[in-house]
């Protein structure tokens, strides 16, 4: 099993839509977690931390789930400028993250 | 500020030739990070590095492969002898311990193994 799994998609929505993804990890140990945001042919940016408590940054909201062991995404009234790949991350401690293979997000005008 | 350099942006090589790639942190940072990054297998950590110490190169895929970071400001990937299954995007991250561990990207290096 992965150490962490996401659905590689891709989800295509149109503009104005309300998008959701979820990731599942292994390691119950886990403190930290993360979405980085990955735009075709660039680096990866850390887009938003995710805390227990659920938090908010604009339109983007991230939620966790430490009993199932999830994390979701969610995005609202989604813009051209979102399409890109969504990577959910997992810190295992030490400095050490641990990168899903992504969700590849479209969004149609 | 600049951030992650890295470089080359692009190489493209033959079986059986050295590669190096290297990667400037962002000045302060004090971990770095190798990655390798394929459609098959996502984003890999190859191996990471606190106060330039080596701390786990459990990601090192074999022997072919070795890093080094003589000082803070410098690090290098070899890959020798390459093979075409080494084709990838290698990125370096940096960051600096603190209560949330974000790490900075560089533009990675793409490389073509032929």
């Amino acid at each position: 099993r992965k150490e962490v799994e996401q659905d590689p998609g891709p989800f295509n929505v149109p503009e104005g839509a309300t998008v959701a993804f979820n990731c599942t990890y292994s390691n119950s140990a886990s403190q930290s977690f993360f979405w980085y945001r990955q735009d075709c042919r660039k680096e990866p940016k850390l887009l938003m931390s995710v805390y227990s408590s659920g938090n908010e940054d604009g339109r983007f909201t991230a939620q966790l789930n430490r009993a199932s062991q999830y994390i979701s995404l969610l995005i609202r009234d989604s813009k051209l400028s979102d399409s890109a790949t969504y990577l959910c991350v997992v810190d295992q401690g030490a400095q050490k993250l641990v990168f899903g293979q992504g969700t590849r997000l479209t969004i149609n005008p | 500020d600049a951030g992650v350099i890295q470089s080359p942006r692009h190489e493209v090589t033959e079986m059986g030739q050295e590669v190096t790639l290297r990667c400037k942190p962002i000045s302060g940072h004090d971990y770095l990070f190798w990655y390798r990054q394929t459609m098959m297998r996502g984003l890999e950590l190859l191996i990471y590095f606190n106060n330039n110490v080596p701390i786990d190169d459990s990601g090192m895929p074999e022997d072919r492969f070795s890093a080094k970071m003589p000082n803070a400001s410098f690090s290098t990937l070899k890959i020798q002898p390459s093979e075409p299954r080494d084709s990838a995007v290698y990125f370096c991250a940096s960051s600096f311990w603190d209560s949330t561990p974000e790490q900075f990207f560089g533009p990675g290096t793409r490389l073509t193994v032929l």
